[in-house]
C-alpha cells in the first residue's frame, strides 16, 4: 500500500525566510508525485508533477525536487499569500487513485 | 479558466437519509473522481470513473455509495443511508488524460454534516 509522510506538520516563517517542506513516500512503482496547495475550506490546487528521480520543477517562489525516496518543496523568500497547506501525493502502479499525505500547514508572517 | 463546480456547498442531513452530491467536471475531461476529507485528516480517494463505469474504488466506497453520470455534464455521488462518520468535505475532480498527465482539477467541495 502506498504511503506518504510529510514533515513538518506546521511551519511558521517570517516573510522572506526561505525553507523546505519534506515528503517521503513508499510506493510499488512510482508513476507520479504531485504537489498541491490547499487553502482553508477549498479544494486542492495543482502545483507540480514529478515523474523521476532528479527531476525539478519551478513556479514563482516554489521549486519541487524528487529523489527515489522523497520530494522537497523549496520556498524561496515567501510572502504572506503563500500561507496555505501544501499537500504531497503519489500515484503508483496501474491505478487511478492518488494517495495524499496529511500536508504541511505553512504560515508566513509579514 | 474552466473549473469543476460542485453543489451544494454545504448540506446538513439526518442520519439514515439519502444524500446526492453533484459535480460538473470540466467539459473536455474524460476521467472523473470523488475524494473526501474528514476534518483535520488526509484527502482520501473514493472512486474513479471513466467511459461510464467505475474504473477503481477504495475500501471506503462500500454498497452505501454509488456514482452516476446521468447526462453529458453532471457527475453525482449518492450516499444511500448516511452515517455520522460520513461527515466530511467531498471533492469532485476531473482530468483529461487520466493520471498519466498528472494534474487533477478539484472542485471547491461539498461539506456534508450528518446529525
Amino acid at each position: 500500500e502506498d504511503q506518504v509522510t510529510q514533515s513538518p506538520e506546521a511551519l511558521r516563517l517570517q516573510e522572506g525566510e526561505s525553507s523546505s517542506l519534506n515528503c517521503s513516500y513508499t510506493v510499488s512503482g512510482l508513476r507520479g508525485l504531485f504537489w498541491y496547495r490547499q487553502d482553508p475550506g477549498k479544494g486542492p490546487e495543482f502545483l507540480f508533477t514529478l515523474y523521476s528521480a532528479g527531476e525539478e520543477k519551478e513556479k514563482e517562489r516554489l521549486k519541487a525536487t524528487l529523489t527515489k525516496k522523497e520530494s522537497f518543496l523549496h520556498i524561496t523568500a515567501p510572502k504572506p499569500e503563500d500561507s496555505a497547506t501544501y499537500l504531497c501525493a503519489v500515484n503508483s502502479g496501474g491505478y487511478q487513485k492518488v494517495t495524499f499525505g496529511i500536508g504541511t500547514k505553512l504560515q508566513v508572517i509579514p | 479558466e474552466p473549473e469543476v463546480t460542485q453543489t451544494p456547498s454545504h448540506q446538513v442531513t439526518q442520519m439514515g437519509q439519502e444524500v446526492i452530491l453533484r459535480c460538473v467536471p470540466i467539459s473536455n475531461h474524460l476521467y472523473f473522481y470523488w475524494y473526501r476529507q474528514i476534518l483535520g485528516q488526509k484527502v482520501e480517494f473514493l472512486v474513479s470513473f471513466y467511459n461510464n463505469e467505475i474504473s477503481e474504488k477504495s475500501e471506503i466506497f462500500d454498497d452505501q455509495f454509488s456514482v452516476e453520470r446521468p447526462d453529458g455534464s453532471n457527475f453525482t455521488l449518492k450516499i444511500r443511508s448516511t452515517k455520522l462518520e460520513d461527515s466530511a468535505m467531498y471533492f469532485c475532480a476531473s482530468t483529461e488524460q487520466g493520471l498519466a498527465a498528472g494534474e487533477l482539477f478539484f472542485g471547491e467541495g461539498s461539506r456534508l454534516t450528518v446529525l
